[in-house]
């Protein structure tokens, strides 16, 4: 089975722009976690979606947001970037909702100037 | 809300040497505990699990024992071999509001040959 895609691989954005990053999960896999992975916070949970429902949301503003389409795959989308959301984007997916066995990618290295 | 502490940022055990990894949680609710291992340019993988108290979970001569009383979940290995170099993060999932996954801040696991 192929493993969890995430693209793109790295962008650099400037500040008060918006991003949109894609997540292909495990073929089968109906749940999908974002994650934000930087060297001073280490893995800060954004949102959990479950057969296209956001079933959990983590302490981030309104400007993370993130959908899920009816075939798995989900997007996260930033909007008006600010210099603190350079980061680490990861994304993992799980056959079961609650992310008891999650399968991460590679991660989206977004940088923003 | 929820954490996990690791108390140590880096290790730096010598090839053959025993390890310990603290790893203390703080929740409300009755947690799942794991313990994920990233290495350099990929996402986090699931190392291993322990759904319930008093469980051990175990994996590639890894051991971590869930022990409710002291909310703690130290990952230990009798020797250490330079290949399990790399991030270790333990993370907690509220069985109660499963998938708000919070994980603690990693340690670097570097062993020398």
């Amino acid at each position: 089975k192929a493993g969890v895609t995430q693209t793109p691989r790295y962008l650099i954005k400037t500040r008060g722009q918006q991003v949109t990053l894609s997540c292909s999960p495990i073929s089968g896999h109906r749940s999908v976690s974002w994650y934000q992975q930087t060297p001073g916070q280490g893995l800060q949970f954004l949102f959990e979606y479950f057969s296209e429902t956001q079933r959990n949301k983590g302490n981030f503003p309104g400007r993370f947001s993130g959908r899920q389409f009816s075939n798995s795959r989900s997007e996260m989308n930033v909007s008006t970037l600010e210099l603190g959301d350079s980061a680490l984007y990861l994304c993992a997916s799980s056959p079961l909702a609650g992310g008891y066995e999650q399968y991460f990618g590679p991660g989206t290295r977004l940088t923003v100037t | 809300g929820d954490s996990v502490v690791q108390t140590e940022g880096q290790v730096l055990p010598s090839e053959g040497d025993s390890l310990i990894v603290n790893c203390s949680y703080e929740t409300t609710q009755y947690p799942s505990l794991f313990w994920y291992v990233q290495y350099p340019g990929e996402g986090p993988q699931l190392h291993l699990k322990a759904m319930k108290a008093n469980d051990k979970g175990r994996n590639k001569g890894f051991e971590a024992m869930y022990r409710k009383e002291t909310t703690s979940f130290h990952l230990e290995k009798d020797s250490v071999q330079e290949s399990d170099s790399a991030v270790y993060f333990c993370a907690l999932i509220p069985n109660t509001n499963a998938g708000k996954s919070t994980f603690g801040d990693g340690t670097t696991l570097t062993v020398k040959p």
